[in-house]
């Protein structure tokens, strides 16, 4: 199975700040990295996908890049409605794997 | 806009067996070349993928959970489904069923559904 490692598994940011989530594969997945963002009681919502697509409808403060096995998820300005936990996922084999998850959280 | 929505018992006992069906609507699960996918999360944990099945029933599982997994797919019905065996407490999570391109991202999510295995 291809592992991912996200770091940190928390943050505490404030509106307005650049806030970034790494995550790393524990082998080579190309560009097979996508990334979601998930509220309380609700299903995950797509944001990038493969490594830096903007999913549609997601806004621009959100990029992504890496390749490999490093990648990284960027808010350029996070916003209120931004505080949730953040996902990477491999789709570069089979099982697809997620990391652990990082908490965004109001400071 | 394709939605999809998990229908299933909400409580099963231990060592039964949980099955789920997840019905797609606003396309046909035969049109375009998807992976119909199921992902679980316990409360509070993170996500798990739990597998995936073709249009021609091809099916791919999670190794951790192989044995116990059977997917299947009813295109008259348009929908797929999901037999988790000799189910414990382990298994309590809020349970997904999802659509992905081959290779891609899972764009498409149905809402969740909890399923509390307990005697």
């Amino acid at each position: 199975d291809t592992q991912m490692t996200q770091s940190p598994s928390s943050l505490s940011a404030s509106v307005g700040d650049r806030v970034t989530i790494t995550c790393r594969a524990s082998q080579s997945i190309a560009g097979y990295l996508n990334w979601y963002q998930q509220k309380p009681g609700k299903a995950p919502n797509l944001l990038i996908y493969a490594a830096y697509n903007l999913q549609s409808g997601v806004p621009s403060r959100f990029s992504g890049s890496g390749s490999g096995t490093d990648f990284t998820l960027t808010i350029s300005s996070l916003q209120p409605e931004d505080f949730a936990t953040y996902y990477c996922q491999q789709s570069y084999n089979t099982p697809l794997t997620f990391g652990g998850g990082t908490r965004v959280e109001i400071k | 806009q394709v939605q999809l929505q998990e229908s299933g018992p909400g409580l099963v006992k231990p060592s039964q067996t949980l099955s789920l069906t997840c019905t797609v609507s606003g396309g046909s699960i035969s049109s375009g070349s998807y992976y119909w996918s199921w992902v679980r999360q316990p409360a509070g944990k993170g996500l798990e993928w739990i597998g995936q099945i073709y249009i021609s029933g091809s099916t791919n599982y999670n190794p951790s959970l192989k044995s116990r997994v059977t997917m299947s797919i009813d295109t008259s019905k348009n929908q797929f489904s999901l037999k988790l065996s000799s189910v414990t407490a382990a298994d309590t999570a809020v349970y997904y069923c999802a659509r992905r391109p081959n290779g891609g991202a899972v764009a498409y999510w149905g809402q969740g559904t909890l399923v509390t295995v307990s005697s």
